[in-house]
Parts: structure tokens; sequence; C-alpha cells
């Protein structure tokens, strides 16, 4: 069993959608990150979150640590939101986990 | 500078040849990684170097050979490599060891033929 699990794990919407990925973790955490990685490769960070909720343009995470759960949410979806959405937690014990990720395909 | 850079993007190499990956950043961090992801999995960590010494070693085959020369860059030396390990090889830095101020480098994408 993965110490990070996401759903869904494919997801198409049309653009304007709003999107709701989740990301749901086993292990006690001093942190955790969304990334998002497109087709050619590189990782980008959006997030990195211990509480709450973040806001950036028309992304939003937020996390509750008590139920060892975060969402990443799109609003307005765009084409070039698509992309993979990665999950990664750091352990107290100081340990990366990554999720499996979320496929993320947005029809124009 | 907030960038990891990653070079070359692309490499094809024989199973003979002998190649280095580079790695490069300039935000003062301490702690530098490589990644080798397949295709649709998440990324494995291969190697931890904090503070310039190598302090994560996950079991990686030794025809893969890190090197931090000094804080800022970390290659990678590749020799006899299998077509098994054609990837996307992955660098990223972060602050500390406790993955503070993560940033990933864009990647080389390594085929062996």
């Amino acid at each position: 069993k993965n110490e990070v699990e996401q759903s869904p794990q494919n997801l198409t919407a049309q653009e304007g959608e709003f999107i709701t990925i989740n990301c749901s973790y086993s292990v006690g955490i001093s942190a955790l990150h969304w990334l998002q990685q497109h087709p050619g490769g590189g990782i980008v960070s959006l997030f990195m979150l211990s509480s709450g909720k973040k806001k950036h343009g028309r992304l939003i995470a937020t996390i509750n640590i008590q139920e060892k759960h975060s969402s990443l949410h799109i609003t307005a979806s765009h084409p070039r939101d698509s992309a993979v959405y990665i999950c990664a937690v750091i352990s107290t014990g100081n340990q990366f986990y990554f999720g499996t990720g979320t496929s993320l395909t947005v029809i124009p | 500078d907030t960038e990891v850079t990653q070079t070359p993007k692309h490499l094809v190499m024989g199973m003979t040849n002998k190649k280095s990956l580079k790695c490069e950043q300039h935000m003062g961090h301490r702690a530098m990684y490589w990644y080798k992801q397949k295709a649709k999995k998440p990324p494995e960590l291969m190697f931890v170097y904090s503070y310039e010494k190598l302090s994560i070693n996950e079991s990686v085959p030794s025809r893969f050979s890190p090197e931090c020369p000094n804080s800022s860059l970390l290659n990678l030396h590749l020799h006899a490599l299998q077509p098994e390990d054609s990837a996307l090889y992955l660098c990223a830095s972060s602050q500390g060891g406790n993955f503070y101020g993560y940033t990933f480098g864009s990647g080389t994408r390594l085929t062996v033929v």
C-alpha cells in the first residue's frame, strides 16, 4: 500500500469546469507538496502546505491534518492546465513520499 | 535565481558509452537529489547529497555514480547502462534535509540503445 494515494488517476474536463484532485496519506507529516508535471517532464512545485488553505491564481490547495487529506482545486480550468498533478508528503521522519499522480486533460 | 538547471535535456547513449548528467542551482540550497522517473510512474529517489556529502544511496547500481563537486553542482556519471535505464532523470534541491524550498529541474530524458 502506498503511503500517499491520489484520486482520480485520470481526469478529463471541459474548459471552464471546476476540478478537484484528492490526496490521502497514511503517515504523520510535516508538510505536503502539490506538484505539476507537464509532458515535457519538468516538475513545478505549486504549493507547500502544512495547514489550512493556500491560493495562487486559479489554484487552491487545502489540507486537513486530522483527516490526513488534501485537495487541489482548479477553478475555470483551461487546456494549459493539462498535466500530471502529484501530491507528495514530507513525513515527520523526514522521508519524502510521492503519490502516483493524477493525469488531467482539459478539452477546449 | 530560483531555478535548478539540468543539462543536457536529451541524451542518447550506447551501452558501452560513458556520459554525465549535470545539475546546477544557485539558490544556496544545501541538499540536492537525483530521481529516476519511468513513464506514468512517480519519481524514485536515487541519491541525496546533504552539505556536499552523500547521505542517501537508495541501492542504486554502481553503473550510476553521483558526484557533488561543490554546493551548487551535482553530477551523475553514467557507465555501461542498460536499455531499462532509459528514463527521465530529475534533479532537485532544497534548503536543507527538511525539503524546505524544494525545487525540481526540468530533467534529462535519457535513452540507452
